[in-house]
């Protein structure tokens, strides 16, 4: 079935470990997307990639980094976890600009605790 | 960069009434304008989007209105059921939305009471 896959789906974490989200899609979408989402806070932006091998920061990108080694994968990684990165954490991917249309298709998410 | 409010946090109505969430944006610059429905412990899906030169779209019981000289745009649900009960997204982007992700608001959990 197409679409995006994320794993883990949960997890709990010490604080100070290092910790990567792995996402993949297999729609053959340029632009990908992690977005965290805390209660009252919405859907917040983390880091984009345009294209393999560029990304760019979002909103909120301390303690995150990201890598687009190719199209389909869009790995995050915490290099040493904090309390206040405990959320949920949601990757996407977008066709645009190959098609003319803005709509993000989301995984279903990574709950992440950091205790 | 683009900032959206989004109003109110939360509404509760009658099964069968109308339900409207209102949205303001910062950047005149964005020209397109979507909305995501989020049930609960599900993903958040685009359930209608608008884009700049259009000042309303409708898609069976859901339309979306636009006021670009206001910078501000609404969601309506008419005959709301109880399947419409979910966190609804507002969001707004500059060039379709897939250059930079978008900018969502803070979302409106709506309650459809039987």
């Amino acid at each position: 079935i197409a679409g995006i896959t994320q794993a883990p789906t949960s997890q709990i974490l010490a604080a100070g470990r290092r910790m990567t989200l792995r996402c993949t899609q297999d729609m053959r979408h340029n632009a990908m997307y992690w977005y965290r989402q805390d209660l009252g806070l919405g859907l917040r932006l983390i880091h984009y990639s345009n294209t393999a091998g560029t990304t760019g920061k979002g909103e909120v990108p301390d303690g995150y980094s990201v890598s687009r080694a190719n199209t389909d994968d869009f790995p995050l990684t915490l290099a040493s976890a904090v309390p206040s990165q405990t959320s949920v954490y949601f990757c996407a991917s977008s066709s645009f600009p190959r098609t003319n249309t803005g709509e993000l298709f989301f995984g279903e998410g990574s709950r992440l605790t950091v205790l | 960069g683009e900032n959206v409010e989004q109003h109110p946090s939360t509404l509760s109505v009658q099964e069968g009434d109308s339900a409207v969430i209102k949205c303001t944006y910062s950047d005149s610059a964005s020209n397109y304008f979507p909305w995501y429905k989020q049930e609960l412990g599900k993903r958040p899906q685009l359930i209608i989007d608008i884009r700049s030169n259009v000042g309303e779209k409708k898609d069976q019981r859901i339309a979306v209105t636009l006021n670009k000289t206001a910078k501000h745009f609404s969601l309506h649900i008419t005959e709301t059921q109880p399947e419409d009960s979910a966190v609804y997204f507002c969001a707004a982007a500059y060039s379709g939305g897939g250059a930079d992700g978008l900018t969502f608001g803070k979302g409106t959990h709506l309650i459809i009471q039987p």
